[in-house]
C-alpha cells in the first residue's frame, strides 16, 4: 500500500521561529509537492520538486523554503513563522506523468501564536 | 489562466438521496480531471479520475464523465450513505513542463443525515 507520512499531525509555534516540516514517502516518486489547505481557498501548491535537489515554485513560495536531499523526503522550511502561516499543510508525491495520481500524507495542522 | 470551478457547500443530504456536485473547468490545453475526497481529520485520497474526453471515471458507487463541450467533470451517486460525508475537490491536472500540477477546485462538503 502506497504510503506518504507527516511528522506531525498538529504542531504548535511561535512568531519567529524557524518550523520545519517533514515528509516521507515510500513510493520512489520523483515529484513531491507541498499545499497549504484553507477555508473557501481549497488546496494552493507552495513548492514542488521533480528530482532531488531540484525545487520549484508554487503559487504562493513566499515566506518558506524547500529541501529535498533524498528522493524519499521533502522537508518545507518556514524561516521565520508567522500567524498568517497557521494553516493546514498536506504533502503529496506522484511518478512523472501529468495522469498520475498525487498521494496524499495525512496533513500537519500548524498553529502560530 | 487555468482554474477549476465548483459548487460551493455544504450540502446536505439524507440517506439514500441523490449527489451532483458540479464542477467545471478552464485550461488551455488538455487536462486530466481527478475527484478527491478528504474524510474528517484525514489527508486528500483520489476518489476517481478520467484523462481525456468522454471517459468516465467510476468508484464506490461514485461516477464522473469527462465533457469537453461543457468543459465539465461533475460528480453523482444515486444512493449517498453517512460515510460519505466529507470534503469533495475537484481537480485538473496539465503536464506543466517538469512535471504534473493540480489546480484545485475550494471543495464542497458533503454532510449526509442518517
Amino acid at each position: 500500500d502506497v504510503k506518504v507520512t507527516q511528522s506531525s499531525r498538529y504542531l504548535v509555534k511561535r512568531t519567529g521561529e524557524k518550523v520545519f516540516l517533514e515528509c516521507v514517502q515510500d513510493m520512489d516518486h520523483e515529484n513531491m509537492f507541498w499545499y497549504r489547505q484553507d477555508p473557501g481557498l481549497g488546496l494552493r501548491l507552495i513548492y514542488f520538486s521533480y528530482d532531488v535537489k531540484m525545487k520549484e515554485k508554487g503559487d504562493i513560495p513566499e515566506g518558506y523554503s524547500v529541501s529535498r536531499e533524498k528522493k524519499e523526503r521533502f522537508s518545507l522550511i518556514l524561516e521565520s513563522a508567522s500567524t498568517n502561516q497557521t494553516s493546514m499543510y498536506l504533502c503529496a508525491s506522484s511518478s512523472g506523468t501529468f495522469t498520475d495520481t498525487q498521494y496524499f500524507g495525512p496533513g500537519t495542522r500548524l498553529t502560530v501564536l | 489562466g487555468d482554474s477549476v470551478t465548483q459548487m460551493e457547500g455544504p450540502v446536505t443530504l439524507s440517506e439514500e438521496a441523490c449527489l451532483t456536485i458540479n464542477c467545471t473547468y478552464t485550461a488551455t490545453g488538455y487536462p486530466s480531471l481527478f475527484w478527491y475526497v478528504q474524510y474528517p481529520g484525514e489527508g486528500l485520497q483520489l476518489l476517481l479520475k478520467a484523462t481525456k474526453a468522454d471517459d468516465k471515471g467510476s468508484n464506490k458507487g461514485f461516477e464522473a464523465t469527462y465533457r469537453k463541450e461543457t468543459t465539465s467533470f461533475h460528480l453523482e451517486k444515486g444512493s449517498v450513505q453517512v460515510s460519505d460525508s466529507a470534503v469533495y475537490f475537484c481537480a485538473l491536472s496539465l503536464y506543466g513542463g517538469a512535471t504534473n500540477k493540480l489546480i484545485f477546485g475550494t471543495g464542497t462538503l458533503l454532510a449526509v443525515q442518517p
